[in-house]
């Protein structure tokens, strides 16, 4: 089981529609838990950081489950500039190591 | 203040050549990464670093060596260039490791023939 599982998608949705992604980790000790977009042959930048009670920023809401080892994020009302690869990460071995997922491709469609 | 820099963008090796890809960070981060990404995949963390003089294997080190001497700066070496290092390797900072945002490089494309 790999330590971290996205569906890589692409997932095609409308302009103003709300999409969810999951992302399952393997590390019960997981402590930190990011989200990180990135775009085509960019490179990754953070787009939030989970917390245990949930956060939300502007159309975006991200959702940690410690039972199910699972985090979630949820874009609202999605604008064509949403279209991105995201990375869901975790840290490995406390506070050193970052572990990615493959990403979920998301084209968002006029 | 640039943040993260890599040099070269892109390189062609062949088979057997050898190269070192460079990173500066300006932001006085102890934490340093090297990561490669392979298409559609995530990325794999190749060699990270927690502070000057000290570095440390990630999950894919074969084939790959790091220094650190200073704060700033973090090269990796490719010895003996192999097809299976064609990638496109990113290097990222970090002020507190795994616990908060990792900033990244623009990302070094290099292909090996």
């Amino acid at each position: 089981r790999k330590e971290v599982e996205q569906d890589p998608g692409p997932f095609n949705v409308p302009e103003g529609a709300t999409v969810a992604f999951n992302c399952t980790y393997s590390n019960s000790a997981s402590q930190s838990f990011f989200w990180y977009r990135q775009d085509c042959r960019k490179e990754p930048k953070l787009l939030m950081s989970v917390y245990s009670s949930g956060n939300e920023d502007g159309r975006f809401t991200a959702q940690l489950n410690r039972a199910s080892q699972y985090i979630s994020l949820l874009i609202r009302d999605s604008k064509l500039s949403d279209s991105a690869t995201y990375l869901c990460v975790v840290n490995r071995e406390g506070a050193q190591k970052l572990v990615f997922g493959q990403g979920t491709r998301l084209t968002i469609n006029p | 203040n640039a943040g993260v820099t890599q040099t070269p963008k892109f390189r062609i090796l062949k088979i057997g050549q050898s190269m070192t890809l460079q990173c500066t960070q300006d932001m006085n981060h102890n934490y340093m990464y090297w990561y490669r990404q392979d298409p559609g995949m995530g990325l794999k963390l190749i060699y990270y670093s927690v502070g000057a003089g000290i570095t440390d294997k990630g999950e894919v080190p074969n084939g790959y060596n790091v220094s650190r001497s200073t704060t700033e700066d973090f090269p990796l070496r490719l010895e003996l260039a192999a097809p299976s290092q064609t990638s496109v390797y990113f290097c990222a900072s970090s002020a507190q490791g795994a616990y908060n945002e990792q900033f990244f490089g623009p990302g070094t494309r290099l292909t090996v023939l």
